[in-house]
């Protein structure tokens, strides 16, 4: 079964911290993407990637940055911790210009953090 | 910024009715899809539909997309608990950059 697989589904970290959100899909995408999900206001796009050491900012990547070294694996860098950055952050990967062929996206499973 | 809205927010039901939810967004599209997340979970693609097509069907699932209105509903008909999840539209915008907008979600709980 094709996946995406988020490190982790719970997270804590306190303000200040650096932390690393890894993502990791199996299906050979070439593009990949990071959102954050909050109530009331959907999924917001951090940042993506068409391509390898490739990114590009989404709506809101102030105070965030990101990796992607390999094709399968996207990490975002929380590069100071703030209790704003409390979310769901989830992962999702696509084919290059994937949903002119009909393809959507395929999601993990979320990692919840959590920074006190 | 959101593209698609869901409408409503919310819908409770009973199992074995149908249930409707609506989109609507505000530029032209490529293709709008249409996501199921479980509580706390990731999201699910359920379907695609071009801005070509009026009509689609997956299993107990019918998306309609009317581009003069600029809107789209997802009906799934004979629902039951397992349905119980937020639903979600996410646009393409066309002449964009073919990254899906996605709106804030529809909560559906059906009760057994």
């Amino acid at each position: 079964d094709v996946k995406v697989t988020q490190s982790s589904r719970y997270l804590v970290k306190r303000t200040g911290e650096k932390v690393f959100l890894e993502c990791v899909q199996d299906m050979d995408h070439e593009n990949m993407f990071w959102y954050r999900q909050d109530p009331g206001l959907g999924l917001r796009l951090i940042y993506f990637s068409y391509d390898v050491k490739m990114k590009e900012k989404g709506d809101i990547p102030e105070g965030y940055s990101v990796s992607r070294e390999k094709k399968e694996r996207f990490s975002l860098i929380l590069e100071s911790a703030s209790t704003n950055q409390t979310s769901m952050y989830l992962c999702a990967s696509s084919p290059l210009r994937g949903t002119v062929f009909g393809y959507g996206y395929t999601f993990g499973s979320g990692t919840r953090l959590t920074v006190v | 910024s959101q593209q698609g809205e869901e409408d409503p927010q919310a819908l409770s039901i009973q199992e074995g009715e149908n249930a409707t939810m609506n989109c609507s967004y505000k530029t032209s599209i490529n293709n709008l899809q249409w996501y199921r997340q479980n509580s706390g979970r990731g999201l699910v693609h359920l379907i695609l539909i071009r801005s070509n097509e009026r009509e689609k069907h997956s299993g107990r699932l019918r998306v309609t997309l009317d581009t003069s209105k600029k809107s789209s509903s997802l009906l799934i008909t004979a629902s039951r608990a397992a349905d119980t999840a937020s639903y979600f539209c996410a646009t393409d915008a066309s002449g964009g950059s073919y990254i899906p907008t996605f709106g804030r979600g529809t909560s559906l709980i059906v009760h057994p």
